[in-house]
């Protein structure tokens, strides 16, 4: 089946760096694939649509100065968390559609901000 | 309001139990309800996939039911296993695009 990857798998850095979260895609391409973030015993909250050779979009009360994504190539996404708060601390989860009745989400990424 | 809900938020059942999930959702237009299996610490990994005209699917000890009239699911879990512990998500996809809503997920701790 389709499988979505992550890296790094979980990250600490100090407060002030920035971080990069590799999305990819492994036996299909994604026009399109989404980052979500989730802290602790809550839901997927969705963060953006990353689009492959165009803007990402963002959802409304995320900064995309600060949660930088750009969609590579048709089976790579990053997300980078600029200038790193304690506040940022979170699990990060991408997915991608294979086709458009199917998601397939990614491991996550735990970061940890000192 | 969230688009779905789940519940219980929680329960303890003892090994070889069975148990059952809600989910009750407010999508329009419905396109599919998905359950979610997410283990501690990991990524939601899929379990089963309904459309509008099916109403039960199984996978393994997984069986999941869907009324579309009542905008209902449940997921019931037979013969429970110590790792079927993890929390379970309830998503739904509305018609014409890819975005999900996700229900906050039944957490389900398994006790020998």
């Amino acid at each position: 089946g389709a499988v979505v990857s992550q890296h790094p798998s979980w990250v600490i850095c100090k407060s002030g760096t920035s971080v990069k979260i590799e999305c990819r895609s492994l036996d299909f391409q994604a026009t399109t694939m989404f980052w979500y973030r989730q802290f602790p015993k809550q839901s997927l909250m969705l963060m953006a649509t990353s689009n492959e050779g165009s803007k990402a979009t963002y959802e409304q009360g995320v900064e995309k100065d600060k949660f930088l994504i750009n969609h590579a190539s048709l089976t790579l996404s990053t997300l980078t968390v600029t200038s790193a708060h304690p506040e940022d601390s979170s699990f990060y989860i991408c997915s991608a559609p294979p086709s458009y009745n199917e998601q397939f989400f990614g491991p996550g990424t735990r970061l940890t901000v000192l | 309001k969230n688009q779905v809900e789940q519940s219980p938020q929680s329960l303890i059942i003892l090994e070889g139990k069975n148990c059952t999930l809600q989910c009750n959702y407010t999508v329009s237009p419905f396109s599919n309800l998905r359950w979610y299996k997410q283990d501690t610490g990991r990524g939601p990994v899929s379990l089963t996939i309904m459309t509008f005209s099916e109403n039960t699917k199984s996978n393994g000890r997984y069986t999941a039911t869907l009324d579309a009239d009542t905008k209902q699911s449940s997921l019931h879990i037979t013969a429970s296993q110590l790792s079927d512990s993890a929390s379970y998500i309830c998503v739904v996809s509305a018609r014409g695009n890819n975005r999900l809503a996700f229900g906050k997920g039944n957490q389900v701790v398994v006790i020998p």
